[in-house]
């Protein structure tokens, strides 16, 4: 039973405009949500976090977006850059107390084009 | 460079050999995981430690096994693997104890494992 799912594999943007990437999960224990891009043989980078406790935050040309409610969060790029093409992760938290456990969603392969 | 670090990058075993993993990590976190990634599988956790104590083994098979002699390296002892545990093997560490919820995990670079 996959708890955070990413039902877009890929998606296709044109440079200058808005990426939206979506991200749903299901277990409402989860109360820190993060995204993280993977460029092919690295590991994942921490790109941006969101507290269940916030609906939105921003940093940059990076918006995470929060509805608890739903159980859904997007990631919002804009203006995409060519080097944005990636695959991005969205990963849920739940904190054990000295450490915390990710769930990854399976990704979503961004391309921006020129 | 996230202050994770991976070594080797790739390794190539046969099912009879046994090898180590290595990770350090250079951010003064108390918690370090092992993730595995499968070909079209999400990033699944392996193990967890926290002040070099493991606080999570997500059934994983004993031919994998952790060691973290303290908080800044951990490995990942391999043993009579089979060649469906070819995959990227990912490194994390992370605050731990005083983030409370908001733990963010940074990752290395990874190993590509292929076990023949």
């Amino acid at each position: 039973d996959q708890q955070v799912k990413q039902n877009s594999p890929s998606l296709s943007v044109q440079e200058g405009r808005i990426s939206i990437l979506n991200c749903d999960y299901t277990n409402s224990m989860f109360d820190y949500f993060l995204w993280y891009k993977k460029y092919p043989a690295e590991g994942p980078t921490f790109l941006i976090s969101i507290s269940s406790i916030k609906d939105k935050n921003e940093d940059g040309r990076f918006t995470v977006f929060l509805n608890k409610s739903a159980k859904h969060l997007s990631l919002h790029i804009v203006p995409s850059q060519p080097g944005d093409s990636a695959v991005y992760f969205c990963a849920a938290s739940a904190y054990t107390g000295t450490a915390s456990k990710l769930t990854f969603g399976t990704g979503t392969r961004l391309q921006v084009t020129l | 460079e996230t202050g994770v670090t991976q070594t080797p990058r790739h390794l190539v075993m046969g099912m009879t050999n046994k090898k180590s993993l290595k990770c350090e990590q250079h951010l003064g976190h108390n918690a370090m995981y092992w993730y595995k990634q499968s070909a079209k599988k999400p990033l699944e956790l392996m193990f967890v430690y926290s002040l070099e104590e493991r606080v999570e083994n997500n059934s994983v098979p004993s031919r994998f096994s952790p060691e973290c002699p303290n908080s800044s390296h951990l490995f990942l002892h391999l043993h009579t693997l089979q060649p469906e545990d070819s995959a990227l093997y990912l490194c994390a560490s992370s605050r731990g104890l005083d983030s409370a919820s908001t733990d963010t995990q940074y990752f290395g670079p990874g190993t590509r494992l292929t076990v023949l």
